[in-house]
């Protein structure tokens, strides 16, 4: 059973401080990782895609992965009220037929208080 | 239209009724999928299609039946359906299967 963990939450954050959220995954033969938002009552948004070791910065956000590790984490810059929600870590994995699916955790639910 | 587009966004069905969800991606995507997202579990994947042919079922009951008539439209039928099937239903599409996944709204499910 592949899994993908990360710490329910919920973090809380001051505004303007670094929000650091982290994630943690079962199979070694992952390539694919991302980062979705999600804001109560929506659907994911993705907002990073990350698919070697080493960081990516997109703005305010940087991912970081460590294959050997098997550890991704999403950093928010100078956080503001409005990244206030539910973040998913995702990877993907080979699920039968050459095909691949991804597998989600469960989510961490981020406050960023004013 | 834009991205990926689901209806209906709401539908409240009996347990012995037959409805269906749709789906329409407008990203000129070749892989689509649907999930099930319940309270408080994380989302689950139910199906997979790439270039029209199902390749992944993952174990979901018979009572959901999937249905990918080309690479733009994807359809969950659902007949005689349980209480515990009330969830958020997602559908996304992606370019192969290693890039990322684009979401609809989603439709939100509820069963009497």
């Amino acid at each position: 059973q592949k899994e993908v963990e990360q710490n329910s939450g919920p973090l809380s954050v001051p505004e303007g401080a670094i929000a650091s959220l982290n994630c943690t995954y079962s199979d070694r033969g992952s390539q694919s990782f991302f980062w979705y938002r999600q804001y109560s009552g929506k659907s994911p948004e993705l907002i990073m895609s990350i698919y070697s070791n080493g960081d990516k910065e997109d703005g305010r956000f940087t991912a970081q992965l460590n294959k050997a590790s098997q550890y991704v984490s999403l950093l928010i810059r100078d956080s503001q009220p409005s990244d206030s929600a539910t973040y998913l870590c995702a990877v993907s994995s080979i699920i039968g037929g050459g095909a691949d699916g991804l597998t989600f955790g469960k989510g961490t639910h981020l406050i960023i208080q004013p | 239209e834009t991205g990926v587009t689901q209806t209906p966004r709401h539908l409240v069905m009996g347990m012995t009724n037959k409805k269906s969800l749709k789906c329409e991606q407008h990203l000129g995507h070749n892989a689509m999928y649907w999930y099930k997202q319940s309270a408080k579990k994380p989302l689950e994947l139910m199906f997979v299609y790439s270039l029209e042919e199902r390749v992944e079922n993952n174990s979901v009951p018979s009572r959901f039946s999937p249905e990918c008539p080309n690479s733009s439209h994807l359809f969950l039928h659902l007949h005689t359906l349980q209480p515990e099937d009330s969830a958020l239903y997602l559908c996304a599409s992606s370019q192969g299967f290693f890039g990322p996944q684009h979401f609809g709204d989603g439709t939100r499910l509820s069963i009497l």
